[in-house]
């Protein structure tokens, strides 16, 4: 079946570093997703990007999707302790699974006070 | 009301209980979603209900039997469950199937413990 992969699955910056995690799949996607689960707690949707090329940006947050739709990438600038969490890039899946997302393996991000 | 809820927040029962997971939305979602979580790992589909009629499901145990009395609730019958089973539980809505695009809103899971 489709497989969104993530990397890298774990990342440890220290305060006002930079962080990004990328996703990349084999196929095109139709569209791509971003969630953040900070612990112990649930996913929380970020950002769907669709068109191919596409930036949007969230405060300091700007997430990227490939001119060919196989990958995308999440960039925080100067990070900060509420950055904490596990992100999630999720697209759809493949043949009869199309309208189901696919999770990616996660990147982990612990900020360093 | 962009909330989806679920009860309870942690459950533990034995092998040979039965018990079940409810979630409820009233953001007149047409899909609903389960997911296992592990830790550590990414939440894993089981059950897609799309318009209350059961889409998918991921080849998953039949001593999980997932029910959609309205579409506002879902629940999540458990029985005869195995160890392995301990995992968080998540339940979404999305406005529809969500690899056409829409979001999905994740309740706050319920973490069951099985012994």
């Amino acid at each position: 079946g489709q497989q969104v992969m993530q990397i890298p699955q774990y990342q440890h910056v220290q305060e006002g570093e930079d962080f990004t995690t990328y996703c990349n799949s084999s196929t095109t996607l139709s569209n791509i997703q971003w969630y953040k689960q900070r612990p112990g707690g649930h996913p929380v949707f970020l950002i769907q990007l669709v068109k191919s090329g596409e930036v949007k940006k969230q405060k300091r947050l700007t997430f990227q999707f490939g001119e060919a739709k196989k990958n995308s990438s999440l960039h925080i600038t100067a990070t900060q302790t509420t950055d904490v969490g596990t992100y999630f890039c999720a697209g759809p899946g493949a043949g009869a699974g199309s309208y189901q997302l696919t999770f990616g393996k996660g990147t982990k991000l612990s900020v360093i006070p | 009301d962009t909330e989806v809820t679920q009860t309870p927040k942690h459950l533990v029962m034995g092998m040979t209980n039965k018990k079940s997971l409810k979630c409820e939305q009233h953001m007149g979602h047409r899909a609903m979603y389960w997911y296992k979580q592990k830790a550590k790992k990414p939440p894993e589909l089981m059950f897609v209900y799309s318009y209350e009629k059961l889409s998918i499901n991921e080849s998953v145990p039949s001593r999980f039997s997932p029910e959609c009395p309205n579409s506002s609730l879902l629940n999540l019958h458990l029985h005869a469950l195995q160890p392995e089973d301990s995992a968080l539980y998540l339940c979404a809505s999305s406005q529809d199937l969500a690899g056409l695009a829409y979001e999905q809103y994740f309740g706050p899971g319920t973490r069951l413990t099985v012994t």
